[in-house]
């Protein structure tokens, strides 16, 4: 099993560019979840889908922020446009309702200059 | 609304006992997870407790009290390795919404020898 798998690892862009971040779930789990991280705030849940529908995106922070599920195998997390403040690392995740734990990707790194 | 503490760094000694706290006010429980990240790493899953009392695994043990929203993580024979950031994570219920799961802003802990 190739874990959960995010892209690109790392990202350098201008402010007011547009960011699309990706990510490959598990096979087989059927939540999958974005999450950011920054020293301040921590882990923040921005969003999460079930089945592939948006269950709750009380954690988008704006609406320059935009997630979609178009299938099982593929989400994609996208800022447009980019600002200094959205730097941080974007983390997927994904979990098998049978299992106890949520899987994480290695996250990509953000950097908007 | 959520919260959830934790101190913000710890200090231990390699081969002793460190135990690390975590407080929790939720809407709802619905179980409550420790994660462990290594600096510039994805957090992985250490533990889940959703009924009270006491889970051990290894070197770790997790406890929780559901009246009191308190839970600790006791790391046993600590080995620099354990040198990482703890993050006490609640899954809170209600509406439905039973997948979501909260993160602390973790507890740095640094094991010298």
């Amino acid at each position: 099993d190739a874990g959960v798998i995010q892209s690109p690892r790392h990202e350098v862009t201008e402010m007011g560019q547009e960011v699309t971040l990706r990510c490959k779930p598990i096979s087989g789990h059927n939540s999958l979840f974005w999450y950011r991280q920054t020293m301040m705030r921590g882990l923040e849940l921005l969003i999460y889908f079930n089945n592939n529908v948006p269950i709750d995106d009380s954690g988008m922070p704006e609406d320059r922020f935009s997630a979609k599920m178009p299938n099982a195998s593929f989400s994609t997390l996208k800022i447009q446009p980019s600002e200094p403040r959205d730097s941080a690392v974007y983390f997927c995740a994904s979990r098998d309702p049978s299992s106890r734990g949520y899987t994480f990707g290695s996250g990509t790194r953000l950097t908007v200059v | 609304g959520q919260n959830i503490d934790q101190p913000t760094e710890m200090t231990a000694t390699e081969g002793a006992i460190v135990q690390i706290n975590c407080t929790y006010q939720t809407s709802g429980f619905n179980g409550l997870f420790w994660y462990q990240q290594h600096a510039g790493e994805a957090p992985t899953f250490l533990s889940y407790n959703v009924l009270d009392g006491l889970e051990e695994k290894g070197r770790f043990s997790s406890f929780l009290s559901r009246s009191k929203g308190y839970s600790y993580l006791l790391l046993k024979e600590l080995q620099m390795k354990d040198s990482a950031s703890y993050l006490c994570a609640v899954r809170p219920l209600y509406g439905g919404a039973t997948n979501k799961l909260i993160f602390g802003t973790g507890t740095l802990l640094a094991v010298q020898p």
